[in-house]
């Protein structure tokens, strides 16, 4: 996916450890989103940003924070890794328009020990 | 707290049968889009449907949205090992966020 960059791909921490996911767009999209893929439980929202300068909490906020740098850029930081943690991590874009295709990048595989 | 049920949660069959996938909830969606994961990649769409009641094909796949705007259906028509992968429904929750399905992972073998 071009048009959505996530990195690293892959990383190992161990509990305690403290990391920032990065996500970059080159789309143009207002809003962007970060998205933890657990077996049996889909994607599940953990902080959005409708637009540049604002974040929101999603379904599963606790234990990360977030930035929304500028229009290009939103990370996810977990400042104290837990197991419960350990998850792919999927940045998503899109227009802030409803019914409109979100892009997705290719995930972050993240294992915390 | 809206839920988006998916069913089944496995489905494998032999190359050319016809299967169906459903997604079902209790909330009313303005709008329910469905997207096809690879393994490795990040989920990609297929379509978006927004009127209660209506149906929209791509190629071989049948998609549905109900009347009540709750719950929608996927049908693959003669299923090739090229429709493999996790099948995830997403609904439209306000402006800006999306719910999504527990997903159904589908192998076709030839």
């Amino acid at each position: 996916n071009a048009g959505v960059t996530q990195t690293p791909k892959f990383q190992v921490l161990k509990t305690g450890q403290s990391m920032t996911l990065q996500c970059a767009q080159d789309m143009n999209h207002n809003s962007m989103y970060w998205y933890r893929q657990d077996p049996g439980m889909g994607l599940r929202l953990i902080y959005y940003s409708a637009s540049e300068g604002t974040t929101d909490k999603g379904e599963v906020p606790n234990g990360y924070n977030v930035s929304r740098l500028n229009k290009r850029e939103f990370s996810l930081r977990l400042e104290s890794a837990a197991p419960s943690q350990t998850s792919v991590y999927f940045c998503a874009n899109g227009p802030g328009v409803v019914g409109q295709p979100q892009h997705f990048g290719d995930g972050t595989r993240l294992s915390i020990l | 707290t809206q839920l988006l049920e998916q069913s089944p949660q496995f489905l494998s069959i032999q190359e050319g049968e016809n299967l169906t996938v459903y997604c079902n909830s209790s909330s009313v969606f303005s709008s329910l889009q469905w997207y096809r994961q690879e393994p490795g990649e990040g989920p990609v769409l297929l379509v978006t449907v927004v009127t209660g009641g209506e149906v929209k094909k791509l190629k071989r796949l049948t998609f549905q949205f109900g009347d009540a705007r709750k719950d929608s259906s996927l049908h693959i028509t003669a299923a090739q090992p090229g429709d493999t992968g996790l099948y995830l429904c997403a609904g439209a929750s306000g402006t800006y966020k999306y719910i999504f399905g527990t997903g159904t992972r589908l192998k076709v073998l030839a």
